[in-house]
Protein backbone atom coordinates (compact mmCIF):
# COMPACT_ATOMS: atom_id res chain seq x y z
CA UNK A 1 0.00 0.00 0.00
CA UNK A 2 3.19 2.16 -0.99
CA UNK A 3 0.72 4.50 -2.85
CA UNK A 4 3.73 4.56 -5.49
CA UNK A 5 6.15 2.06 -6.68
CA UNK A 6 9.09 2.70 -9.03
CA UNK A 7 10.83 0.54 -10.76
CA UNK A 8 13.84 -1.07 -11.48
CA UNK A 9 14.71 0.85 -8.15
CA UNK A 10 18.52 0.59 -9.38
CA UNK A 11 19.91 -0.08 -12.76
CA UNK A 12 23.51 0.13 -15.09
CA UNK A 13 23.35 0.62 -17.93
CA UNK A 14 25.67 1.29 -21.18
CA UNK A 15 25.69 4.54 -22.93
CA UNK A 16 23.28 4.36 -25.82
CA UNK A 17 21.36 2.18 -24.44
CA UNK A 18 17.83 2.52 -24.20
CA UNK A 19 16.04 2.61 -20.13
CA UNK A 20 12.52 2.63 -19.41
CA UNK A 21 11.95 3.67 -15.81
CA UNK A 22 7.87 2.83 -14.69
CA UNK A 23 6.10 4.58 -12.24
CA UNK A 24 2.55 3.29 -10.81
CA UNK A 25 0.27 4.44 -8.64
CA UNK A 26 -2.60 3.50 -6.69
CA UNK A 27 -4.03 6.00 -5.77
CA UNK A 28 -6.06 7.15 -9.49
CA UNK A 29 -4.93 10.70 -9.48
CA UNK A 30 -4.92 12.65 -12.99
CA UNK A 31 -1.31 14.02 -12.23
CA UNK A 32 1.67 12.17 -11.91
CA UNK A 33 5.70 13.68 -12.27
CA UNK A 34 9.01 12.91 -12.97
CA UNK A 35 11.78 14.37 -11.16
CA UNK A 36 15.87 13.70 -11.32
CA UNK A 37 17.75 14.83 -8.66
CA UNK A 38 21.76 16.08 -8.84
CA UNK A 39 23.89 16.83 -6.29
CA UNK A 40 24.25 20.81 -6.62
CA UNK A 41 20.44 20.54 -8.52
CA UNK A 42 18.39 19.31 -6.28
CA UNK A 43 15.10 18.26 -7.59
CA UNK A 44 14.27 19.19 -11.62
CA UNK A 45 11.20 19.06 -12.86
CA UNK A 46 11.68 16.30 -15.93
CA UNK A 47 7.62 15.76 -17.65
CA UNK A 48 4.56 15.44 -16.39
CA UNK A 49 0.90 14.06 -16.90
CA UNK A 50 -2.29 15.44 -16.10
CA UNK A 51 -4.41 12.73 -17.44
CA UNK A 52 -4.06 9.22 -19.28
CA UNK A 53 -2.33 10.55 -23.08
CA UNK A 54 -1.78 13.96 -21.14
CA UNK A 55 1.63 14.85 -20.59
CA UNK A 56 3.95 18.18 -20.38
CA UNK A 57 7.21 19.07 -20.49
CA UNK A 58 9.35 20.14 -18.00
CA UNK A 59 12.68 22.22 -17.41
CA UNK A 60 15.13 19.16 -18.26
CA UNK A 61 13.00 17.18 -20.79
CA UNK A 62 15.90 16.73 -23.37
CA UNK A 63 16.57 13.17 -24.25
CA UNK A 64 13.56 11.82 -22.46
CA UNK A 65 10.02 11.01 -23.47
CA UNK A 66 7.20 9.42 -21.15
CA UNK A 67 4.15 7.77 -22.08
CA UNK A 68 0.81 7.18 -20.17
CA UNK A 69 -1.74 4.77 -21.24
CA UNK A 70 -3.02 3.74 -18.50
CA UNK A 71 -4.15 6.27 -15.38
CA UNK A 72 -1.72 4.51 -13.10
CA UNK A 73 1.43 4.07 -14.96
CA UNK A 74 3.63 6.68 -15.81
CA UNK A 75 6.62 5.68 -18.12
CA UNK A 76 9.79 7.66 -18.35
CA UNK A 77 12.23 6.80 -20.90
CA UNK A 78 15.33 7.49 -21.84
CA UNK A 79 16.13 6.40 -25.77
CA UNK A 80 19.60 6.69 -25.56
CA UNK A 81 20.84 6.97 -22.28
CA UNK A 82 23.90 9.38 -21.90
CA UNK A 83 26.30 9.57 -18.93
CA UNK A 84 25.01 13.13 -17.74
CA UNK A 85 21.36 10.88 -17.37
CA UNK A 86 23.40 9.52 -14.04
CA UNK A 87 20.93 10.29 -11.82
CA UNK A 88 18.52 9.31 -9.53
CA UNK A 89 14.47 9.63 -10.77
CA UNK A 90 12.36 10.08 -8.71
CA UNK A 91 8.38 9.83 -9.47
CA UNK A 92 5.10 11.94 -7.59
CA UNK A 93 1.81 12.38 -7.34
CA UNK A 94 0.01 15.21 -5.73
CA UNK A 95 -0.31 14.38 -1.89
CA UNK A 96 -3.58 12.01 -1.17
CA UNK A 97 -6.26 14.36 0.71
CA UNK A 98 -3.96 17.68 -0.39
CA UNK A 99 -2.09 18.13 -3.58
CA UNK A 100 -3.82 21.51 -4.93
CA UNK A 101 -0.57 23.48 -4.17
CA UNK A 102 2.24 21.41 -4.75
CA UNK A 103 2.20 19.24 -1.70
CA UNK A 104 3.67 15.78 -3.74
CA UNK A 105 4.22 12.39 -2.47
CA UNK A 106 7.17 11.00 -4.20
CA UNK A 107 8.23 7.74 -4.67
CA UNK A 108 11.25 5.85 -3.25
CA UNK A 109 13.34 6.55 -6.29
CA UNK A 110 15.44 4.61 -9.37
CA UNK A 111 19.16 5.04 -8.94
CA UNK A 112 20.48 4.51 -12.84
CA UNK A 113 23.77 4.47 -13.42
CA UNK A 114 24.99 4.72 -17.32
CA UNK A 115 28.12 3.76 -18.18
CA UNK B 1 18.92 30.70 -13.53
CA UNK B 2 18.07 29.17 -10.47
CA UNK B 3 14.54 30.62 -9.09
CA UNK B 4 14.66 29.32 -5.84
CA UNK B 5 17.95 29.16 -4.05
CA UNK B 6 19.35 27.30 -0.79
CA UNK B 7 22.59 29.22 -0.19
CA UNK B 8 23.68 26.86 2.97
CA UNK B 9 24.88 23.19 1.74
CA UNK B 10 24.90 22.30 5.37
CA UNK B 11 24.01 23.18 8.82
CA UNK B 12 25.02 21.76 12.38
CA UNK B 13 23.10 22.27 15.35
CA UNK B 14 22.99 20.85 18.51
CA UNK B 15 20.22 18.57 19.98
CA UNK B 16 17.52 21.00 21.42
CA UNK B 17 18.45 24.28 19.92
CA UNK B 18 16.81 25.87 16.76
CA UNK B 19 17.59 25.01 13.54
CA UNK B 20 17.40 27.74 10.94
CA UNK B 21 17.25 27.07 7.20
CA UNK B 22 16.69 30.04 4.17
CA UNK B 23 15.78 30.04 1.09
CA UNK B 24 15.61 32.83 -1.87
CA UNK B 25 13.50 32.89 -4.22
CA UNK B 26 13.81 35.82 -7.57
CA UNK B 27 9.88 35.23 -8.99
CA UNK B 28 6.99 37.31 -7.75
CA UNK B 29 4.51 35.08 -9.26
CA UNK B 30 5.13 32.30 -6.69
CA UNK B 31 1.55 31.46 -5.24
CA UNK B 32 3.05 28.81 -2.22
CA UNK B 33 6.18 27.65 -0.82
CA UNK B 34 7.19 24.55 0.53
CA UNK B 35 9.21 22.59 2.61
CA UNK B 36 10.64 18.98 2.12
CA UNK B 37 12.39 16.82 3.53
CA UNK B 38 14.56 13.64 2.34
CA UNK B 39 16.47 11.08 4.16
CA UNK B 40 18.96 9.13 2.22
CA UNK B 41 18.00 6.04 -0.34
CA UNK B 42 13.98 7.29 0.25
CA UNK B 43 11.79 10.05 -1.50
CA UNK B 44 11.48 13.53 -0.41
CA UNK B 45 8.49 13.78 2.13
CA UNK B 46 6.01 17.08 2.31
CA UNK B 47 6.68 18.83 5.22
CA UNK B 48 4.98 22.24 5.83
CA UNK B 49 3.73 25.02 3.18
CA UNK B 50 3.16 28.75 3.16
CA UNK B 51 0.76 30.74 0.97
CA UNK B 52 2.10 33.76 -0.43
CA UNK B 53 -0.59 35.87 1.51
CA UNK B 54 0.62 34.62 4.72
CA UNK B 55 3.88 34.99 6.78
CA UNK B 56 3.53 32.27 9.04
CA UNK B 57 2.70 28.82 9.38
CA UNK B 58 3.14 26.85 12.14
CA UNK B 59 2.79 22.43 12.53
CA UNK B 60 4.67 21.27 15.84
CA UNK B 61 8.04 21.62 15.83
CA UNK B 62 8.26 23.64 12.46
CA UNK B 63 7.63 26.87 11.82
CA UNK B 64 7.82 28.44 8.38
CA UNK B 65 8.35 32.16 8.23
CA UNK B 66 7.65 34.09 4.95
CA UNK B 67 9.34 37.87 4.11
CA UNK B 68 7.77 38.91 0.38
CA UNK B 69 9.47 42.26 0.26
CA UNK B 70 12.72 40.29 0.74
CA UNK B 71 11.69 37.18 -1.27
CA UNK B 72 12.92 34.92 1.55
CA UNK B 73 11.46 32.11 3.23
CA UNK B 74 12.67 29.97 6.63
CA UNK B 75 12.26 27.08 8.26
CA UNK B 76 12.66 27.03 11.76
CA UNK B 77 12.92 23.45 13.93
CA UNK B 78 12.60 23.97 17.59
CA UNK B 79 14.03 21.99 19.33
CA UNK B 80 15.54 20.07 16.84
CA UNK B 81 16.08 16.53 17.34
CA UNK B 82 18.59 13.96 15.62
CA UNK B 83 16.07 12.54 13.98
CA UNK B 84 15.87 15.75 12.20
CA UNK B 85 18.76 14.84 10.38
CA UNK B 86 17.95 14.95 6.33
CA UNK B 87 18.29 16.99 3.36
CA UNK B 88 15.80 19.93 3.65
CA UNK B 89 14.25 21.29 -0.14
CA UNK B 90 12.33 24.08 -0.58
CA UNK B 91 9.80 24.51 -3.21
CA UNK B 92 7.79 27.11 -4.51
CA UNK B 93 4.68 26.73 -6.76
CA UNK B 94 4.14 29.11 -9.86
CA UNK B 95 0.73 30.72 -10.27
CA UNK B 96 -1.37 28.98 -12.97
CA UNK B 97 0.89 26.03 -13.49
CA UNK B 98 1.69 22.48 -12.03
CA UNK B 99 5.72 22.42 -12.23
CA UNK B 100 7.21 22.56 -8.95
CA UNK B 101 10.39 24.54 -8.59
CA UNK B 102 13.10 23.16 -6.31
CA UNK B 103 16.00 24.33 -4.15
CA UNK B 104 19.51 22.84 -4.31
CA UNK B 105 18.66 21.44 -0.56
CA UNK B 106 20.71 22.18 2.95
CA UNK B 107 21.87 18.85 4.89
CA UNK B 108 20.92 19.49 8.12
CA UNK B 109 22.94 17.49 10.93
CA UNK B 110 21.69 17.53 14.39
CA UNK B 111 24.40 16.20 16.85
CA UNK B 112 23.39 15.05 20.70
Amino acid sequence: DAGITQSPRHKVTETGTPVTLRCHQTENHRYMYWYRQDPGHGLRLIHYSYGVKDTDKGEVSDGYSVSRSKTEDFLLTLESATSSQTSVYFCAIPLPGQGKNGELFFGEGSRLTVL
Amino acid sequence: DQQVKQNSPSLSVQEGRISILNCDYTNSMFDYFLWYKKYPAEGPTFLISISSIKDKNEDGRFTVFLNKSAKHLSLHIVPSQPGDSAVYFCAANPRNTDKLIFGTGTRLQVFP
